[in-house]
């Protein structure tokens, strides 16, 4: 059973371009959140989704970040026009539905030159 | 406002030294509390974890935490330490099954 998959590991942006981030849960989760964790710092609450629903995104950026878990396919988490500030380790987690307990992915590390 | 604090960001241990990473959270109602470690370049595992019943609780690779509920807090020991538990250590806490709060980490170097 493969754990939360997540790609690229590594992505490499100039200002302005747009990074999209995907996130492949493990078999059978329906649960997906997103997190940032700056340097030197924890993670951060991004935005929590089920299939083609956002349950909460209090935690994601008013303007340029978006998030879908369409019915089949990866999360993807879409940062438009990227600045330097973006530039942190994107880390996905799944959870079976109604559990408590989340599994990560290794993360995606974006630097925006 | 739901948060989780961890003490110390920065821990030097010797190997076979006891280790003790403290955690206070405050959260308004009913809470599961969870214990993550992070090695070097993998990705977050669980640790540990406490949903109810006896508040001390065992993990893996040693690991042990005890809520306290009067204290809010969460604490991770570990008897005696190996060169191998270097690592980033992060408290987390959540009510519902979703939005969970992570502490800021604590990084833990063990000399061998």
């Amino acid at each position: 059973n493969a754990g939360v998959m997540q790609n690229p590991r590594h992505l490499v942006r100039r200002r302005g371009q747009e990074a999209r981030l995907r996130c492949s849960p493990m078999k059978g989760h329906s649960h997906v959140y997103w997190y940032r964790q700056l340097p030197e710092e924890g993670l951060k609450f991004m935005v929590y989704l089920q299939k083609e629903n956002i349950i909460d995104e209090s935690g994601m950026p008013k303007e340029r970040f978006s998030a879908e878990f369409p019915k089949e396919g990866p999360s993807i988490l879409r940062i438009q026009q990227v600045v330097r500030g973006d530039s942190a380790a994107y880390f996905c987690a799944s959870s079976p539905e109604d559990a408590n307990i989340q599994y990560f992915g290794a993360g995606t590390r974006l630097s925006v030159l | 406002a739901q948060s989780v604090s961890q003490h110390n960001h920065h821990v030097i241990l010797s190997e076979a030294a006891s280790l003790e990473l403290g955690c206070n959270y405050s959260y308004g109602g009913t809470v599961n509390l969870f214990w993550y470690v992070q090695y070097p370049g993998q990705h977050l595992q669980l640790l540990l974890k406490y949903f109810s019943g006896d508040p001390l609780v065992k993990g893996i690779k040693g690991f042990e935490a005890e809520f306290i509920k009067s204290k809010f807090s969460f604490n991770l020991r570990k008897p005696s330490v190996q060169w191998s538990d270097t690592a980033e250590y992060f408290c987390a806490v959540n009510g519902k099954g979703f939005k969970t709060i992570f502490g800021a980490g604590t990084r833990l170097f063990v000399k061998a």
